[in-house]
């Protein structure tokens, strides 16, 4: 059966960067893109951005340019998703999350949605 | 960018039916899809391609899309269905969730 298995929690001082990593099991992990999501405490899912696990391209939200990057390591089937220059609001749990779209199609293209989300890794940003 | 609005909170009564809205411009234009997610838990897909349910799901979940609105049903509503609900669609291969609504179940 598919499954994300995430890195541990982690404590970060402001102005450091964390690394967080989504193990993938049960599938063709080249296959598939990987989204990344956060969720701040009490609020709502907010997109990062996506790797292409086979190419290893990236788009990324906006908000997130310069400070978030995407990479993974095809023969351990592990995404990541780096965050630098961390703020107390970067305080959230972050998911990894699979497209459920095969990769040769454009992303968003046949509307499946994401199928499969990892297990959450709580990230806190403290001095 | 490309936004999407949902009410911050439906409630409804067991047995009935709740309908969650997921408004967005020319959203019928798009493909949408709906996530719950209860306390604690990963977001899990109910709802894909507007109206299809992923293996699984309880056939009282249905979904539809026209227009300016994305509407997710539910039917006969059950205590278990009390759970955050996020609409998603995409916006030139970005990924855009609504704000989210909290389905109460009373």
């Amino acid at each position: 059966q598919v499954q994300l298995v995430q890195s541990g929690a982690e404590v970060k001082k402001p102005g450091a960067s964390v690394k967080v990593s989504c193990k993938a099991s049960g599938y063709t992990f080249n296959g598939y893109h990987m989204y990344w999501v956060r969720q701040a405490p009490g609020q709502g899912l907010e997109w990062m951005g996506w790797i292409n696990t086979n190419s290893g391209g990236t788009k990324y939200a906006q908000r997130f340019q310069g400070r978030v990057t995407m990479t993974r390591d095809t023969s351990i089937k592990t995404a990541y998703m780096e965050l630098s220059r961390l703020r107390s609001d970067d305080t959230a749990v972050y998911y990894c999350a699979r497209d459920a779209e095969d990769l040769v199609v454009v992303v968003g293209e046949t509307g499946l949605g994401i199928d499969y989300w990892g297990q959450g890794t709580l990230v806190t940003v403290s001095s | 960018s490309y936004e999407l609005t949902q009410p911050p909170s439906v409630s409804v009564s067991p047995g009935q039916t709740a309908s969650i809205t997921c408004s967005g411009d020319r959203l019928g234009k798009r493909y949408a899809c709906w996530y719950r997610q209860k306390p604690g838990q990963s977001p899990v897909l109910v709802i894909y391609k507007d109206s299809k349910r992923p293996s699984g799901i309880p056939e009282r979940f249905s979904g539809s899309n026209s227009g300016n609105t994305a509407t997710l049903t539910i039917s006969g509503t059950q205590a278990m269905d009390e759970a955050d609900y996020y609409c998603q669609a995409w916006d030139s291969s970005t990924v855009v969730f609504g704000g989210g609504t909290k389905l109460t179940v009373l």
